[in-house]
């Protein structure tokens, strides 16, 4: 059973410009939520989808936005690319149907703004 | 507002030492749900276990263990006889009974395991 997939696993943008990073669930999960890591921050949660549907979202600034398609993959988008936007963006996959759904990862893309 | 806190931000151990990394834990949820996690270098958090809040019984898997105790709100593994691969960082993370895929995690503690 294929795990979560994430493209691409690493690339580098500039400061000012928008970046899109994809995600494909585990089959059967309907379920993507995105986080995003910093050595000073640590692992923050983004924001989730389920059926198309925006259910849950963290802490950040509009320029964070995502979306679900309706085979459940999920883009995210980050647009005006600022310094501190350089972190390993890591999506997640459960069933959704329950809060005690155990959520699992992919293996992230790592974005470097410079 | 939750909040989980891994105190040990380094551990170093030699292979075949047993290691017990901490996770004290806060919420006002009365359902929750609890996780530990593994990441490697290559960045992927490999899941390890999720508890629920109204099972404390301890678990054990292979050379890892968990003690769950609601009265001092902690979740701790132990890795027995530990192993090189072992190394990684630990995350300990908290889902409320109320909140789809959200994770609140600890900050995380670095393992070392030397030969």
């Amino acid at each position: 059973k294929a795990g979560v997939t994430q493209t691409p696993r690493y690339l580098i943008k500039t400061r000012g410009q928008q970046v899109t990073l994809s995600c494909s669930p585990i089959s059967g999960h309907r379920s993507v939520s995105w986080y995003q890591q910093t050595p000073g921050q640590g692992l923050q949660f983004l924001f989730e989808y389920f059926s198309e549907t925006q259910r849950n979202k963290g802490n950040f600034p509009g320029r964070f936005s995502g979306r679900q398609f309706s085979n459940s993959r999920s883009e995210m988008n980050v647009s005006t690319l600022e310094l501190g936007d350089s972190a390993l963006y890591l999506c997640a996959s459960s069933l959704g149907d329950r809060t005690s759904d155990t959520i699992y990862f992919g293996e992230g893309s790592w974005l470097t703004v410079v | 507002a939750q909040k989980v806190t891994q105190a040990q931000t380094e551990i170093s151990v030699v292979e075949k030492e047993d290691v017990t990394l901490d996770c004290v834990y806060e919420t006002r949820d009365t359902t929750y749900y609890l996780f530990w996690y593994k990441q490697p270098p290559s960045g992927e958090l490999v899941f390890l276990i999720r508890r629920n809040s109204f099972d404390e019984q301890n678990e054990i898997s292979g050379r890892y263990s968990w003690n769950f105790q609601k009265s001092t709100s902690s979740f701790n593994f132990t890795i027995t006889a530990s192993q090189v691969v072992d190394s990684a960082v630990y995350f300990c993370a908290l889902n409320s009974g109320t909140s789809y895929g959200k994770l609140t995690f600890g900050q995380g503690t670095i393992l070392t395991v030397h030969p």
